[in-house]
C-alpha cells in the first residue's frame, strides 16, 4: 500500500460526459501527479501540482483540467468524453515537486461506451 | 523513434534466472525512474537514480549517464517478479517521459 488513494476503482460513463476523478496523496506530499495509461499510447504524464500549484504540465487534452485543494487532495475533471479517453489513470504523490520518488496510487480504470 | 526504448519487450525465462532489462533514452534528463506493474495494475516505483548504482534485495539498478543508458538486474529470479517493468526519464520539472514497458514471466 503506497499510501496514496484514488477514487473511483472503476468508472464506466458515456460518450459526451463528464467524470471526476480523486486522488489523496500520501500524508506530508506536497506535490500530486497525475498519468493516463492506454493501451495504445502507454503511459503518459498528464499534469503536476505542488501545494495547490500548477507545476508541469504533460499531454493533457483542453477538455480535460484538474486542480489541488487546500488539503491537497487532488480532483481530475475530464470533459466531453471520447471512447478514446477509455484508460487507467493513475494519481502519485512525492514530498516536494522535484527529484523525488513518486508513490502511484492503484488506478481509476475509466471505460467510455 | 521513442525518446525511451525499453528491451527486450517481452523476456521469459525460468525460476532462478540472472535477468537484466535495458533502457536507453536519447533525452537530457536529471534522473531515470524504474517502475513494476503488477498484473492488477498497481504501479510500485523501485528505483530513482541519476548516477552510479543502487541496489534492494535481489534487485540492482545501474545508470551510464554519458551512455545514456540504464539497466535493472533481478538476482535470483522468482515467478512472483513477474510484472511489467517501465523505465521512464525525468527530463527536468519531474515531467516523467515513459518506455513501453518489458513484460517479465518467471516460470516455476
Amino acid at each position: 500500500d503506497s499510501g496514496v488513494t484514488q477514487t473511483p476503482k472503476h468508472l464506466i460513463t458515456a460518450t459526451g460526459q463528464r467524470v471526476t476523478l480523486r486522488c489523496s496523496p500520501r500524508s506530508g506530499d506536497l506535490s500530486v501527479y497525475w498519468y493516463q495509461q492506454s493501451l495504445d499510447q502507454g503511459l503518459q504524464f498528464l499534469i503536476q501540482y505542488y501545494n495547490g500549484e500548477e507545476r508541469a504540465k504533460g499531454n493533457i487534452l483542453e477538455r480535460f483540467s484538474a486542480q489541488q485543494f487546500p488539503d491537497l487532495h487532488s480532483e481530475l475533471n475530464l470533459s466531453s468524453l471520447e471512447l478514446g479517453d477509455s484508460a487507467l489513470y493513475f494519481c502519485a504523490s512525492s514530498v516536494s515537486g522535484t527529484h523525488n520518488e513518486q508513490f502511484f496510487g492503484p488506478g481509476t480504470r475509466l471505460t467510455v461506451l | 523513434k521513442n525518446e525511451v526504448e525499453q528491451s527486450p519487450q517481452n523476456l521469459t525465462a525460468q525460476e532462478g534466472e540472472f535477468i537484466t532489462i535495458n533502457c536507453s533514452y536519447s533525452v537530457g534528463i536529471s534522473a531515470l525512474h524504474w517502475l513494476q506493474q503488477h498484473p492488477g495494475g498497481g504501479i510500485v516505483s523501485l528505483f530513482m537514480l541519476s548516477s552510479g548504482k543502487k541496489k534492494h534485495g535481489r534487485l540492482i539498478a545501474t545508470i551510464n549517464i554519458q551512455e545514456k543508458h540504464s539497466s535493472l538486474h533481478i538476482t535470483a529470479s522468482h515467478p512472483r517478479d513477474s510484472a511489467v517493468y517501465i523505465c521512464a526519464v525525468d527530463q527536468g520539472a519531474q515531467k516523467l517521459v515513459f518506455g513501453q514497458g518489458t513484460r517479465l514471466t518467471i516460470n516455476p
